[in-house]
């Protein structure tokens, strides 16, 4: 079964604090992405890259920023976190081409900003 | 700009009855159409995939359809259990590699 292991499932950090979330896929997809989750707001896209090196803003970057140096690696990183960022991040992967392509997603890291 | 809308947000049924789950899309130049299933503080979990050319897909109890000139899709349950309780997800895949685009769900509650 593909995986996508994000490194941590619940995060608390201080106002103004570099956070880095990790996500991991062992299935040598080319597509990464990050999502953000909030109540009312649904799946929001941050960002997504189709290749090492290679990124693309979502609909809301602000704030964010990516890092990908290795295929199976995708990482997402908040600069200087603010309390609007507390939210549920969820990183997907999946295959570039074929429509037949399901995207999947690993477990979730809930980050708190106090 | 693609549009995802699920209607209800939120239904209860009783275990045993079937019941559908609805999807509308605004712009039918889709590439896929994905129904996901998400339990509270988890990740999302794919349940069908329905290609641009395709008209359905059926895995177990779970058949999803798709029409894409009326922008819309169904996800079908047969036999609702307690199990099946979650909030269930579409989302519309543009052109080839592009994200995904998620509706807000709805959220599924079977009691036995």
């Amino acid at each position: 079964d593909v995986k996508v292991t994000q490194s941590s499932r619940y995060l608390v950090k201080r106002t103004g604090e570099k956070v880095f979330l990790e996500c991991v896929q062992d299935m040598d997809h080319e597509n990464m992405f990050w999502y953000r989750q909030d109540p009312g707001l649904g799946l929001r896209l941050i960002y997504f890259s189709y290749d090492v090196k290679m990124k693309e803003k979502g609909d809301i970057p602000e704030g964010y920023s990516v890092s990908r140096e290795k295929k199976e690696r995708f990482s997402l990183i908040l600069e200087s976190a603010s309390t609007n960022q507390t939210s549920m991040y969820l990183c997907a992967s999946t295959h570039r081409g074929s429509g037949a392509n399901v995207l999947t997603f690993g477990a979730g890291s809930r980050l708190t900003v106090l | 700009k693609q549009e995802v809308t699920q209607i209800p947000a939120a239904l209860s049924v009783p275990e045993g009855e079937n019941l559908v789950l609805n999807c509308s899309f605004t712009d039918s130049a889709i590439y896929n159409l994905q129904w996901f299933r998400q339990d509270p503080g988890k990740g999302l979990t794919s349940l069908l995939l329905i290609q641009s050319s395709q008209r359905e897909q059926t895995s177990g109890r779970l058949n999803a359809s798709l029409d894409k000139s009326s922008g819309r899709s169904t996800l079908y349950i047969a036999a609702s259990q307690p199990g099946d309780s979650a909030t269930y997800l579409c989302a519309v895949q543009g052109p080839a590699g592009t994200a995904l685009i998620f509706g807000k769900g709805t959220t599924l509650s079977v009691s036995s």
